[in-house]
């Protein structure tokens, strides 16, 4: 059974970072590629970035280039999603989700399964 | 920002038929990108639904169906039931913003 663990809620100041984890179960973690999804409170949701954990490459929505940093640990089947230099409207559910696999193209990606969210409150 | 718009809600009555469209460009759903389903009940994540024009996972019943038509896409839940009350939201790639792009969200509601 796939499943997608994320780390808990966590608190920060502005320009902080922020870092959030993924831990990935049930298959082989470097055969998909895992995206980050956010959703403000009441609001849609909204792509991220994601990573091919086989190789590390990485794609990031332009609205995001320079702060934000996706990682894995592949020896604990484990994807990360840092955010730095916070603001009170990041405040957000950010979500992992698996894609399809690393080794074709991603466009056609559908997001299956979510982790369950983790709540990042951004408050000075 | 979203580029793909739905309506912000439907409503039926139970045992009706709902659709959802999703209305992009020819950027995304016109340039032949697939166009993803995600159902997100309150306080949960979101659970995909449909996915590649008109598939369903195991476990999603048969009375959820997706098509696509030119630079838009629809959802169409038939035998409306209680649990279908939720947002819904649809997805697909953009060649411009060479990202992925989720829909407006749709909350559906019995009347």
């Amino acid at each position: 059974q796939v499943h997608l663990v994320q780390s808990g809620a966590e608190v920060k100041k502005p320009e902080a970072s922020v870092k959030v984890s993924c831990k990935a179960s049930g298959y082989t973690f470097t055969g998909y590629y895992m995206h980050w999804v956010r959703q403000a409170p009441g609001q849609g949701l909204e792509w991220m970035g994601c990573i091919n954990p086989n190789s590390g490459d990485t794609n990031y929505a332009q609205k995001f280039q320079g702060r934000v940093t996706m990682t894995r640990d592949t020896s604990i089947s484990t994807a990360y999603m840092e955010l730095s230099r916070l603001r009170s409207d990041d405040t957000a559910v950010y979500y992992c989700a698996r894609g399809g696999y690393s080794s074709i193209s991603p466009i056609h990606n559908w997001f299956d399964p979510w982790g369950q969210g983790t709540l990042v409150t951004v408050s000075s | 920002q979203s580029v793909l718009t739905q309506p912000p809600s439907v409503s039926g009555a139970p045992g009706q038929r709902v659709t959802i469209s999703c209305t992009g460009s020819s950027s995304n759903i016109g340039a032949g990108y697939d166009v993803h389903w995600y159902q997100q009940l309150p306080g949960t994540a979101p659970k995909l639904l449909i996915y590649g024009y008109n598939n369903r996972p195991s476990g999603v019943p048969d009375r959820c169906s997706g098509s696509k038509s030119g630079t838009s896409a629809s959802l169409a839940i038939t035998g409306l039931q209680a649990e279908d009350e939720a947002d819904y939201y649809c997805q697909s790639y953009d060649s411009s913003l060479s990202g992925y792009v989720f829909g407006t969200g749709t909350k559906v509601t019995f009347l």
